[in-house]
């Protein structure tokens, strides 16, 4: 399977845990890009990447959430002292970044704060 | 302060029948619309785009709709098909172009019949 993969697919964690998500993207896609869903919602961007750069992140990534992409090819996700609110789809996309390049999206990691 | 508008949270048709799905966008800057498709616990899937040079974009079954003057588009489906079943969200690039982080609307919940 060529497409988007993310690890792990499902997170169950207690309050005040920190969780760590892992995005590979399709291999030859320089940038990628993180989603949160929540339900009832569309996907609401988080971060995106240009190989190892970050290139911009949304205000709904607060401090405690941290995203690296240090060699430019797979990605992880970081929530520090995890709180009820962070439970959500998590989303990674990729794409070549090219002039109207689709965003290939992988299958998500739910979480769910307790 | 939501751009991107889909105002019906679900849409029942018989199989063999047409979907309408709409969308309405509120920022001038956006010409390029993208729908996906997205199945329970599975990432969304790209479906089909519409650039703002165009009015219309076909794809098999699919076709989109753009009216840039009512700054609004629209997804038929014909003929609609129980595998279509899903939750369809419209997205456009959120600075404009066609690329770059994508703005969702909240989806529509499209239930196709036997």
């Amino acid at each position: 399977d060529t497409g988007v993969s993310q690890d792990p697919r499902h997170k169950i964690t207690k309050r005040g845990q920190n969780v760590t998500f892992r995005c590979d993207p399709i291999s030859e896609h320089n940038r990628l890009y993180w989603y949160r869903q929540t339900l009832g919602q569309g996907p609401e961007f988080l971060t995106y990447f240009q190989n190892e750069a970050q290139l911009e992140k949304s205000r709904l990534l607060s401090d405690r959430f941290s995203a690296e992409r240090p060699k430019g090819s797979f990605s992880t996700l970081e929530i520090q002292r995890t709180e009820q609110g962070d439970s959500a789809m998590y989303l990674c996309a990729s794409n070549k970044g090219g002039s109207t390049d689709t965003q290939y999206f992988g299958p998500g990691t739910r979480l769910t704060v307790l | 302060d939501q751009q991107v508008k889909q105002n019906s949270p679900s849409l029942s048709v018989q199989e063999g029948r047409i979907s309408i799905l709409n969308c309405d966008y509120t920022n001038s800057m956006f010409d390029y619309f993208l729908w996906y498709k997205k199945y329970p616990a599975e990432g969304p899937t790209f479906l089909i785009s519409i650039s703002s040079i165009k009015d219309k974009n076909e794809d098999g079954r699919f076709t989109v709709f753009l009216n840039k003057s009512a700054k609004h588009l629209s997804l038929h489906i014909v003929p609609s098909q129980p595998g279509d079943s899903a939750v369809y969200f419209c997205a456009a690039p959120r600075w404009g172009g066609s690329q770059g982080n994508l703005i969702f609307g909240k989806g529509t919940k499209l239930s196709v019949k036997p």
